[in-house]
């Protein structure tokens, strides 16, 4: 089967650094997504991996292990806005590669 | 570029009737995806159409379900004899050929009585 797990809240304090766990087991593997959605709003993207290792962009960054099914997604300098769902998903291989599965998302509460 | 644009924003309906959403992907994005998201989870995947040609659906859709993109730009999305558990916010998404990010559209929430 496919599962994708993360913690469901975290709570963050404004300047201060959250690192966000998903583990996933899927059928086959073609790349990892973390996209940020706002209460109300559509996920907008923020980080893809295909490759084992960290991929940085800004305050964020992105880590992936293939071989223990397991990503991060870490957020620098927290700021108020920063507080939304994040979604962790994982595109399988099997049929042709378009299928994405998203997980339930890690809501963020960062707090002054 | 305008993005991702979707038709209506909210539809409220009552149970049986049938309901079509509109979705507008980014104007060269050939790969068009349709999810559903209620509260507290994540998108769930629908279908997924590359050009015209519907490539996926989900085994979870039921046949009350049915979506379209005829000529491979704006895509369409009817449910049939709806049902309370049919309300959920209905997702676009687009993407480019050799592209892997998804860029969301605004969603049509959709409230069955």
């Amino acid at each position: 089967g496919q599962n994708i797990d993360q913690p469901t809240e975290m709570t963050a304090t404004e300047g201060a650094i959250v690192q966000i766990n998903c583990t996933y087991q899927t059928s086959g593997f073609n790349g990892l997504f973390w996209y940020q959605q706002h209460a109300g709003e559509a996920p907008t993207f923020l980080s893809y991996n295909v490759l084992d290792g960290l991929e940085e962009k800004g305050r964020f960054s992105s880590f992936l292990s293939r071989s223990k099914g397991y990503s991060y997604l870490l957020l620098k300098e927290l700021q108020m806005k920063d507080s939304a769902s994040y979604l962790c998903a994982v595109r399988g291989s099997d049929t042709g590669g378009f299928k994405t599965i998203f997980g339930a998302g890690t809501r963020l509460f960062v707090k002054a | 570029d305008t993005g991702v644009s979707q038709d209506p924003r909210h539809k409220i309906t009552k149970r049986g009737q049938n309901v079509t959403f509109r979705c507008d992907p980014i104007s060269e994005h050939n790969r068009l995806y349709w999810y559903r998201q209620t509260l507290g989870q994540g998108p769930e995947f629908l279908t997924y159409f590359q050009n015209e040609a519907q490539l996926e659906k989900s085994r979870l859709l039921s046949d009350r379900f049915s979506a379209e993109r005829p000529k491979g730009s704006f895509s369409t999305l009817e449910i049939q004899r709806t049902e309370q558990g049919d309300s959920a916010m209905y997702l676009c998404a687009s993407s480019s050929k050799g592209s892997d990010t998804q860029y969301f559209g605004p969603g049509t929430r959709l409230t069955v009585l």
